[in-house]
């Protein structure tokens, strides 16, 4: 089976940081995708990780710990146009299961 | 570049009426793939398609019917709809196996 744990909500001022937590069991994995939508909207994509470590994508920037079945996704310099809800997926082979989502609000 | 596009985008029916979502893709990406969202669950995969004339199912295909007869169109056909059934269906597609998943604008369908 597949569990993808994330949390539901999430608030923080414009400027700051926050790092969305996603933990996974699942039946198989071939890597870990993080996407951003906006309320009524599609998901877009924003990262994807397959080995371990960091990756950086300007102002956003993904972690990936396979052994721990773990990813982060930090967001810097929290702009407005930021809240939306961010959707963990992990990959097992073309098949992705997704998470619930995380809500984040950036208050001014 | 249109990309991927969904028709209708709100659609309301009745339960026990035949609806039918469309999903347009202009990359000729070989793999398609329906999902439904729902609060509290996620996107979860209806069907997918790897190629013309080649379907599967996904994690909740039961009462759905799929097919694709050319690669630019993946129609999600909803037999006899069901209250159940009101969600925001997504269409995605992606290049090849393993490439990400672009997702079309989605359809907002309500049965009453």
């Amino acid at each position: 089976g597949q569990n993808i744990d994330q949390p539901t909500e999430m608030t923080a001022t414009e400027g700051a940081i926050v790092q969305i937590n996603c933990t996974y069991q699942t039946s198989g994995f071939n890597g870990l995708f993080w996407y951003q939508q906006h309320a009524g909207e599609a998901p877009t994509f924003l990262s994807y990780n397959v080995l371990d470590g960091l990756e950086e994508k300007g102002r956003f920037s993904s972690f990936l710990s396979r052994s721990k079945g773990y990813s982060y996704l930090l967001l810097k310099e929290l702009q407005m146009k930021d809240s939306a809800s961010y959707l963990c997926a992990v990959r097992n082979d073309y098949k992705l299961s997704f998470g619930a989502g995380t809500t984040v609000t950036v208050r001014a | 570049d249109a990309g991927i596009t969904q028709s209708p985008r709100y659609k309301i029916t009745e339960t026990g009426r035949q609806v039918t979502l469309m999903c347009h893709q202009t990359w000729s990406h070989s793999y398609m793939f329906w999902y439904r969202q729902d609060l509290g669950h996620g996107l979860r995969l209806i069907y997918y398609s790897a190629a013309a004339d080649i379907t599967d199912k996904g994690e909740v295909p039961d009462g759905y019917v799929v097919s694709r007869s050319k690669t630019e169109n993946f129609p999600l056909t909803l037999e006899s709809a069901t209250r159940s059934q009101t969600s925001v269906y997504f269409c995605a597609s992606s290049e090849v196996r393993t490439d990400t998943q672009y997702f079309g604008p989605g359809t907002r369908l309500t049965v009453l």
